[in-house]
């Protein structure tokens, strides 16, 4: 079965890092394209980075410089590595696997998000 | 990367259809047919409904379907029942390795 589950969130003060984790089952990270959208409270869906199968990444302009999103092929495991975090970035971060017909068909549960001092 | 526009609500009566715009510009919605819909519950995860504008996954009834016509893509949802009242949102690829998603609809069904 595929599934994926994230795990990382909490509250962080502004300035601050976090890592948030997406553990896969069911399918191997470096073979597909993997992607982390989030959701500000109350909020649409926005688009966050991508990693490709082959390695490149990128990202929406707004974390781009901030935000890193990388994988470990052994553990099977999508990460988003956050710094200098704003309070714009607060949100539930979802980890979801994409097609490369350009949408996503698994998601995870979501991992809060929440930059405050 | 400005986010698509959805009509911020849409509503129908059981049995009736209801249709949700989502348009953007040449660089994303009318530049490819990359276009994908999905349904979101409060508190949960979305679930993709349609992708490559009008293609169904498995298991996604067929009262879902879409469409697009140039820069505007459009989710039909025929035959409302209950289970469909969730928020709405399409998503395109956008060029450059970026996707952009719509503002978000949210469907009432009366």
């Amino acid at each position: 079965e595929v599934q994926v589950v994230e795990s990382g969130g909490g509250l962080i003060q502004p300035g601050g890092s976090l890592r948030l984790s997406c553990a896969a089952s069911g399918f191997s990270v470096n073979s597909n394209y993997m992607h982390w959208v989030r959701q500000a409270p109350g909020k649409g869906l926005e688009w966050v980075a991508v990693i490709y199968s082959g390695g490149s990444t990128y990202y929406t302009d707004s974390v781009k410089g901030r935000f890193t999103i990388s994988r470990d092929n052994s553990m099977n495991t999508l990460y988003l590595q956050m710094n200098s975090l704003r309070g714009e970035d607060t949100a539930v971060y979802y980890c979801a696997r994409g097609d490369n017909k350009g949408y996503f068909d698994y998601w995870g549960q979501g991992a809060l998000v929440t930059v405050s001092s | 990367q400005s986010a698509l526009t959805q009509p911020p609500s849409a509503s129908g009566s059981p049995g009736q259809s209801v249709t949700i715009s989502c348009t953007g510009t040449r660089s994303d919605v009318g530049g490819y047919t990359y276009v994908s819909w999905y349904q979101q519950y409060p508190g949960k995860a979305p679930k993709v409904m349609i992708y490559e504008v009008n293609k169904r996954p498995s298991g996604v009834p067929d009262r879902f379907s879409g469409s697009k016509s140039g820069n505007t893509a459009s989710l039909t949802v025929s035959g409302l029942q209950a289970e469909d009242e969730a928020d709405y949102y399409c998503m395109s690829y956008a060029g450059g390795d970026t996707y952009v998603f719509g503002t978000g609809t949210t469907v009432t069904v009366l």
